[in-house]
């Protein structure tokens, strides 16, 4: 069965550094997303991408954090200086199309920032 | 206002019973979807099932069940003959039509399945 898969598993990184956190969505899947979880927390989304662009993002989706789909099949989150407070779990998610359907998700990388 | 409430932060069921997990949300929205999402102490999330809100219906799937009471809105999972390898987060989830593809997660609950 198709799955979505993330690399790497775990990261950590220094504040200030910039990280890229990477995704392979579902090969027949247009829309992609990415949602954080603090831990102990709820998942929130960040953003949602279509036709190479972003479709949506929240408020969390601030001038630090950008996503591109470099090729045809990675899905990136780059954050570009990151704080203590970005220490999460990343959800990188995907789904067929727009309407209710479910999003799969991948396993999550879990960013440590110290 | 918080568009998915979970009330009940743990739970615990005896192996073999049934346990029902509450979710209420909020919308003003017509056309929307709920969703049902399982995630083990591993971290992933897994999609459980699904209620559109056109749906008659109650939604099932193997073990799990939804009881949608829409005046109520209401979405409760009920998972039937509970195993131990049911214990996990569980996490209702909304999306409305008209907000597009986001999804709106509630704070979860954790449910323990005693042996």
């Amino acid at each position: 069965e198709p799955e979505v898969t993330q690399t790497p598993s775990h990261q950590v990184t220094q504040m200030g550094q910039e990280v890229i956190l990477r995704c392979v969505p579902i090969s027949n899947h247009l829309y992609f997303y990415w949602y954080r979880q603090i831990l102990g927390q709820k998942v929130e989304f960040l953003v949602s991408f279509y036709n190479n662009e972003i479709s949506e993002k929240s408020e969390i989706f601030d001038d630090q954090f950008s996503v591109e789909r470099p090729d045809g099949s990675n899905f990136t989150l780059k954050i570009r200086s990151t704080k203590l407070e970005d220490s999460a779990m990343y959800f990188c998610a995907s789904s067929r199309d727009r309407g209710n359907h479910e999003q799969y998700f991948g396993p999550g990388t879990r960013l440590t920032v110290t | 206002a918080q568009k998915i409430t979970q009330t009940q932060p743990g739970m615990f069921v005896q192996e073999k019973e049934a346990v029902t997990l509450d979710c209420t949300y909020d919308t003003s929205d017509p056309s929307y979807g709920l969703f049902w999402y399982k995630q083990p102490s591993s971290g992933e999330m897994i999609f459980l099932i699904y209620q559109g809100s056109y749906d008659q219906q109650n939604a099932t799937e193997g073990r799990y069940s939804l009881n949608f009471q829409k005046a109520r809105k209401s979405a409760n999972l009920v998972i039937s003959a509970s195993q131990l390898g049911d214990s996990a987060m569980y996490f209702c989830a909304m999306r409305e039509a008209n907000t597009g593809n986001q999804f709106y997660f509630g704070t979860g609950t954790s449910l323990t399945v005693i042996p």
